[in-house]
């Protein structure tokens, strides 16, 4: 399976996005999903775990929901120049790991 | 507190073989998958396998199948990315990381591995 994410998304300080993953086959639902937060020269970071469970020290701006469309979103509120980075989803299935291809978040 | 470092930056020519290891410490090795993650210049994450150090049993996606080995060696807490038959599009930074049930916790520093002619 895959997982298509928009390529990128930018908006003002103190807005709110959200960042779509579709799944292109079997329920979105079946299998848990998280999201990474990677910045230039950095490993990812995870920013939300098991579909919606923010990780210590990760700000409640961040929360992650599954949606009707075979989707999950990742939604952040009060954007912060910090937040610009690049988001991946993640999820699996019968051992197969896949990685969304990932959203450039621009704060400007 | 949990670590893994990785080796260092490696070059190679087209056809070669890379070992990337990856050394585990501030917990117990056995009791956590190992992943294996790259990332091409200005590319995603691409996922390129598991192993489960306890019992050393192995995933592995169809695109790497037989060119990907991953193995460990619990004495010394440590994993390992074997790559065969190098191409200039393997060039990438490595990645391992932990998984905790199905979150991918803690990550490596990151080994680049170019390939080159």
């Amino acid at each position: 399976f895959m997982l298509t994410q928009p390529h990128s998304v930018s908006e003002s300080p103190g807005k709110t996005i959200t960042i779509s993953c579709t799944r292109s086959s079997g329920s979105i639902a079946n299998n848990y999903v998280q999201w990474y937060q990677q910045r230039p020269g950095s490993a990812p970071t995870t920013v939300i775990y098991e579909d919606n469970k923010r990780p210590s020290g990760v700000p409640d701006r961040f929360s992650g929901s599954i949606d009707g469309f075979n989707s999950a979103s990742l939604t952040i509120t009060g954007l912060k120049t910090e937040d610009e980075a690049d988001y991946y989803c993640h999820s699996y299935d019968s051992g197969i790991w896949v990685f969304g291809g990932g959203t450039k978040l621009t704060v400007l | 507190q949990v670590q893994l470092v990785q080796s260092g930056a490696e070059v190679k020519k087209p056809g070669a073989s890379v070992r990337v290891s990856c050394k585990a410490s501030g917990y117990t090795f056995t009791s956590f998958y190992i992943h294996w993650v790259r990332q091409a210049p200005g590319q995603g994450l691409e996922w390129m396998g598991r192993i489960n150090p306890d019992s050393g049993v192995t995933n592995y996606p169809q695109k790497f199948q037989g060119r990907v080995a991953v193995t460990r060696d619990t004495s010394i807490s440590t994993a390992f990315l074997d790559l065969s038959r190098l191409r200039p599009d393997d060039t990438a930074v490595y990645y391992c990381a932990r998984e905790e049930y199905v979150n991918f916790d803690y990550w490596g520093q990151g080994s680049l591995v170019t390939v080159s002619s």
